[in-house]
């Protein structure tokens, strides 16, 4: 079956430090990958969305300077939230889609800022 | 652009009795129509989805939900409810040509369960 898995599943991090995460799809080829944050007592926002050999498409919001992405391949992508703040806490989830256009969501990554 | 209401924060249902969860979109096209459920300390996942054609789409655990256009709306129903459906759901909605990846998510409904 397909599943995506995300890695790590929480992190603790310093104010002003930052976090690297990892999405990684397994039993399908991900052509295309979006990252979405939920923040403490809300619903999910779209980061960004990333297709191979494509432009990386952020929305409102959200830069590649504070969230860059690399999509290197099929079936792997990785975030980085820089210079983590508190307002950047939340569950950030990769939802990876197949060729013929299936979402899998991993089970997403827990940030807290001290 | 596209957006999802949850008008219910909170539902409170007894164990055995039936479900319906609202769910109301605003999208000036054909949307793509989902329902996912997250459980506690968990991501999310795919309760069912809807594609232009049959506006009654059957779910996964018995969940159903029926699209209408004239109402803009995609509510949520299961005919019995388990205390394992303690969860919050969410409705989101993904223009046809998206890909449906780029979901606009309600802020969910916590769907609690009595005994």
């Amino acid at each position: 079956g397909a599943l995506v898995y995300q890695y790590p599943r929480r992190t603790i991090c310093k104010s002003g430090t930052s976090m690297r995460m990892e999405c990684q799809a397994v039993g399908f080829q991900a052509t295309s990958v979006a990252w979405y944050r939920q923040s403490p007592q809300k619903t999910f926002e779209l980061i960004a969305l990333s297709t191979v050999n494509s432009a990386i498409k952020y929305e409102q919001n959200f830069t590649q300077e504070k969230f860059p992405i690399s999509h290197p391949n099929l079936s792997f992508s990785s975030m980085t939230v820089l210079n983590a703040y508190l307002e950047d806490r939340g569950l950030y989830l990769c939802g990876a889609r197949d060729n013929t256009g299936q979402l899998y969501f991993g089970e997403g990554s827990k940030l807290t800022v001290l | 652009a596209q957006s999802v209401t949850q008008p219910d924060a909170r539902v409170t249902v007894s164990e055995g009795a039936s479900l319906q969860l609202r769910c109301k979109y605003s999208y000036f096209g054909t949307p793509y129509l989902f329902w996912y459920v997250q459980y506690p300390r968990q991501g999310l996942q795919l309760l069912l989805k809807y594609y232009p054609g049959d506006p009654v789409v059957q779910g996964v655990n018995g969940f159903e939900a029926e699209f209408s256009k004239s109402n803009s709306s995609f509510h949520l129903r299961k005919a019995s409810v388990h205390w394992s459906d303690w969860a919050v759901y969410f409705c989101a909605v993904s223009p046809y040509d998206s890909g449906y990846n780029k979901l606009t998510f309600g802020k969910g409904t916590v769907l609690l369960v009595s005994p």
